[in-house]
């Protein structure tokens, strides 16, 4: 199972609006509504940011929001902020034999 | 609340084994399934499989299959990842996450457990 592409890098001012793009086929992204999104910053663990193409966990400000069309799926952060420097993930379900595939990351940088 | 606690750091040489280990807290265990991952050091995340906390069922990554065990203890709420025949490519953080039954949401994550494989 291939990675899911996403850009290498997407870079903002604080408080502009970034999207980061999650590519993948009709077997996993545009196959099932099963897409999550993941921030991680250096040296920790991956933090939850959107299940479900589009469901925020609790906790999650509303600057982060999911979409889907066809094979691709988008991260969108409004207003950015420092903070929101980190490294980001897609993951996809892709079926009862593949199950989940990552994305190859992006970095996020707040100029 | 809901905790993921991973074992200690392990130094391996090639053609070792390790088994990294998983304790659940705060949630039933055998309503959630552990999904693995791991990330080579500056590298992305790396779905390795996932293991049902319901039936204890596992599913591997097809590149791991056959050097990788995934198994459940109910009775500790632990769930462990076995790694055989170690390569120095096999050095990475290993991170077990809470998955749920169906679809791709890892909501709670261990802190991670570095394993080194070095002759």
């Amino acid at each position: 199972q291939s990675a899911l592409t996403q850009p290498r890098a997407v870079s903002g001012s604080p408080g502009q609006s970034i999207t980061i793009s999650c590519t993948g086929t009709s077997r996993d992204v545009g196959g099932y509504e099963y897409v999550s999104w993941y921030q991680q910053h250096p040296g920790k663990a991956p933090k939850l940011m959107i299940y479900d193409v589009t469901q925020r966990p609790s906790g999650v400000p509303d600057r982060f929001s999911g979409s889907k069309s066809g094979n691709t799926a988008s991260l969108t952060i409004s207003g950015l902020q420092a903070d929101d420097e980190a490294d980001y993930y897609c993951c996809s379900y892709g079926g009862r034999y593949t199950f989940d595939v990552f994305g190859t990351g992006t970095k996020v940088s707040v100029l | 609340q809901v905790q993921l606690v991973q074992s200690g750091a392990e130094v391996k040489k090639p053609g070792a084994s390790v088994k990294v280990s998983c304790k659940a807290s705060g949630y039933t265990f055998t309503n959630y399934g552990i999904t693995w991952v791991r990330q080579a050091p500056g590298q992305g995340l790396e779905w390795m499989g996932w293991i049902s906390g319901y039936s204890g069922n596992p599913n591997y990554a097809q590149s791991l299959q056959g050097r990788v065990t995934m198994t459940t203890d109910t009775s500790t709420t632990t769930a462990y990842m076995e790694l055989r025949s170690l390569r120095s490519d096999d050095t990475a953080v290993y991170y077990c996450a809470r998955r749920e039954e169906s679809g791709s949401k890892f909501d709670y994550w261990g802190q991670g457990t570095l394993v080194s494989v070095s002759s």
